[in-house]
């Protein structure tokens, strides 16, 4: 079957610090990987996404590479912020007629000044 | 109008009931999905719409229904409501296949 596993959270950074979120993945095809940022009380919102192995997907300082090899995705940032605190969901999809996305159950970042 | 918006934003039923969640879609987003999110856990995918007719579903009983609209908005239905249906619903929109999707900020629906 399909599915992403996240590490478990929460997490908590001081302002400045790096930023690793693991993400791995089963899928029984070639799927494009995601990174969902989620803020209090607000929905999903893209943050980047990969769409085939090796490539990179990158936004707002944050960075994930596609490994096919390692079935994974995690996500990167060099010096996090006070504003990064929020949900983060690694998720895959598959570009056909009726797609889902498959999340992850999500890590809390909270950043410390 | 830009951005996903879903109506009511709170929502508090009793079980047995019927829920009706609304969603209001970007103008030419012909895609529909909804998710439904517990506390805690990532959002599962319920079902999506393309132009008016399901066509995906996830592993969610036939209790959970929708519909979409010509004007790109649609709704989830939900009968005889259990306490586990206390969720999140989150509609999310999109061009079309292949495309990225847009969010909504959601429906907490509470069922006591």
């Amino acid at each position: 079957g399909n599915s992403v596993t996240q590490m478990e959270g929460p997490v908590t950074l001081s302002e400045e610090a790096f930023l690793t979120i693991n993400c791995t993945y089963t899928a029984t095809g070639y799927p494009s990987l995601f990174w969902y940022v989620q803020y209090p009380g607000e929905g999903l919102q893209l943050l980047l996404k990969a769409t085939k192995a090796d490539d990179k997907g990158s936004n707002k300082g944050f960075e994930a590479t596609y490994r096919k090899e390692t079935t994974s995705f995690h996500l990167e940032k060099g010096s996090v912020q006070v504003s990064d605190s929020a949900v983060y969901f690694c998720a895959l999809s598959f570009d056909y007629t009726g797609n889902q996305f498959y999340f992850g159950t999500g890590t809390s970042l909270t950043v410390i000044p | 109008e830009t951005g996903v918006t879903q109506s009511p934003t709170h929502l508090i039923k009793t079980r047995g009931q019927q829920v009706t969640l609304r969603c209001s879609s970007q103008s030419g987003h012909n895609t529909v999905s909804w998710y439904q999110q517990a506390l805690g856990q990532g959002p599962q995918f319920i079902f999506q719409y393309y132009r008016e007719e399901e066509n995906g579903r996830g592993n969610f009983p036939p209790r959970f229904s929708g519909l979409q609209f010509p004007n790109y908005s649609s709704e989830l239905n939900v009968n005889a409501l259990e306490l586990d249906d206390s969720a999140l619903y989150l509609c999310a929109s999109s061009l079309g296949q292949g495309d990225g999707y847009t969010f909504g900020s959601g429906t907490r629906l509470t069922v006591v």
